[in-house]
């Protein structure tokens, strides 16, 4: 079942913060954040593992909660470069065959 | 970067032709993924493969079929093409299946079929 994103898009001014949820009606494993330019493949972001540390890269970091079957990505002091649309994918075990990408957050960051 | 291409990158086809898209990696990565994508469902799973000759269904594989027969090479055949199945496919690898392993993906091939 696909995992549910909020916003659907979001508009920033460089320098701002903003946050993009991902959730699941069921227990959740892993999830997985992806960012994908206008017009480019997806570019893998970072992993977070029920029961693991909270991740983060550079200005980027995300949590997760299992409990509530949510992940949250933390983009701090926005770049123009953030611009693009961020998904998370989610699994329900470890076995790997049941990841399933959410429909994506739009975020456009403007001077 | 990941060694990971798509052919063609884009292609225009008739209703009711067979098309057959390629994915070719470098990296010896054992699984194989065929996603479409299409506005507001994000990335859906077409077919994926485990290993050479090793196949399964994704959810939305009505209408694809896959192949495998060597370790560097997915080919994603849409057999009697319709105008539902316009859209961008990427092809993505990863080295295992396991819940921690990223996918590296490709650039897409822009699919119309009129």
């Amino acid at each position: 079942q696909q995992p549910v994103q909020s916003p659907q898009a979001v508009i920033l001014r460089e320098g701002e913060d903003a946050v993009i949820n991902c959730s699941s009606s069921k227990a959740l494993y892993s999830v997985h954040w992806y960012r994908q330019k206008h017009g480019e493949a997806p570019v893998f972001l970072m992993i977070l593992l029920k029961g693991g540390e909270q991740k983060g890269h550079e200005k980027i970091s995300a949590s997760f909660n299992e409990k509530k079957q949510q992940s949250s990505l933390y983009l701090t002091a926005s770049q123009l470069s953030y611009s693009g649309t961020y998904f998370c994918g989610t699994e329900t075990n470890n076995y790997g065959q049941n990841f399933v990408f959410g429909p994506g957050t739009r975020l456009s960051v403007l001077p | 970067d990941a060694g990971i291409t798509q052919s063609p990158r884009h292609k225009v086809t008739e209703t009711g032709t067979p098309v057959t898209l390629r994915c070719h990696q470098t990296e010896n990565h054992r699984y194989m993924y065929w996603y479409r994508q299409d506005p507001g469902h994000g990335l859906r799973l077409i077919h994926y493969s485990y290993g050479v000759k090793d196949t399964d269904k994704g959810e939305v594989s009505d209408g694809y079929s896959v192949s495998r027969s060597k370790t560097e090479d997915f080919l994603l055949t849409l057999e009697s093409a319709t105008s539902s199945q316009t859209s961008v496919y990427f092809c993505a690898i990863s080295a295992t299946g396991e819940a921690w392993a990223e996918a590296f993906f490709g650039q897409g091939t822009r699919l119309t079929v009129v």
